[in-house]
């Protein structure tokens, strides 16, 4: 079955860029996503890329893909106390929608 | 926000009894998802539906059954509650596929004594 990987937790600097990073294992996924979760909170979308894409930049979020080594990352840049949660890397072959362990990101100010 | 409800939102039970957590949609969204969240392990799919009585296993199947007679309710049993299975349970609603969002509910916490 699909597996997702990340790294447990990051902590950065206010005003500095924070980057995520997942692997996933299945080749027919066919879009990708980022997740985050505030505290006491459900899962809301943050942004997604389709798998024949390299890059998606929304706002303050760039999303890269190497689809080679199925890998996806999630950069963050001037990050903000505000960006203090956990962040979830996903991926769907149609059906399924499989997440990753989650990433704890911490901002120190 | 997602008309996306969970019930109960909390519940204490005991080892060997059965429990139905429920999850209801006012959206007519045809996918419905149960997801188990526990410390480390992230969001764990348990089963998913992507239609009335089309339902399938996810990665955490075990000690678990699912029905969704109709599109708005898709119910997740634990026919024999373990403390394993102590956790907090999220429902997903999804209108479809590719680049549609996933809404969730607010989550179920579930504890097994």
């Amino acid at each position: 079955g699909e597996d997702v990987e990340q790294s447990l937790f990051l902590s950065v600097r206010e005003g500095d860029s924070s980057v995520i990073n997942c692997t996933y294992t299945d080749s027919s996924s066919t879009y990708l996503y980022w997740y985050k979760q505030e505290p006491g909170a459900g899962l809301q979308l943050l942004t997604y890329i389709f798998s024949n894409m390299d890059m998606k930049q929304d706002q303050r979020l760039t999303v890269l893909l190497n689809k080679k080594d199925k890998h996806l990352s999630l950069r963050i840049a001037d990050t903000q106390t505000g960006d203090s949660a956990i962040y979830f890397c996903a991926d769907s072959d149609g059906n399924k929608l499989v997440f990753g362990a989650g990433t704890i990101l911490r901002v120190k100010s | 926000d997602a008309g996306i409800t969970q019930s109960p939102r909390h519940k204490v039970t005991e080892t060997g009894t059965p429990v139905t957590l429920r999850c209801h949609q006012t959206e007519n969204h045809r996918y419905m998802y149960w997801y188990r969240q526990d410390p480390g392990h992230g969001l764990r799919l348990i089963h998913y539906s992507y239609g009335v009585k089309d339902t399938d296993k996810g990665e955490v199947s075990d000690g678990y059954s699912v029905s969704r007679s109709k599109t708005e309710d898709f119910l997740l049993t634990l026919e024999s509650a373990t403390s394993s299975q102590t956790s907090v349970y999220f429902c997903a609603i999804r209108p479809g596929q590719g680049s549609t969002e996933a809404f969730f509910g607010q989550g179920t916490r579930l504890t097994v004594v």
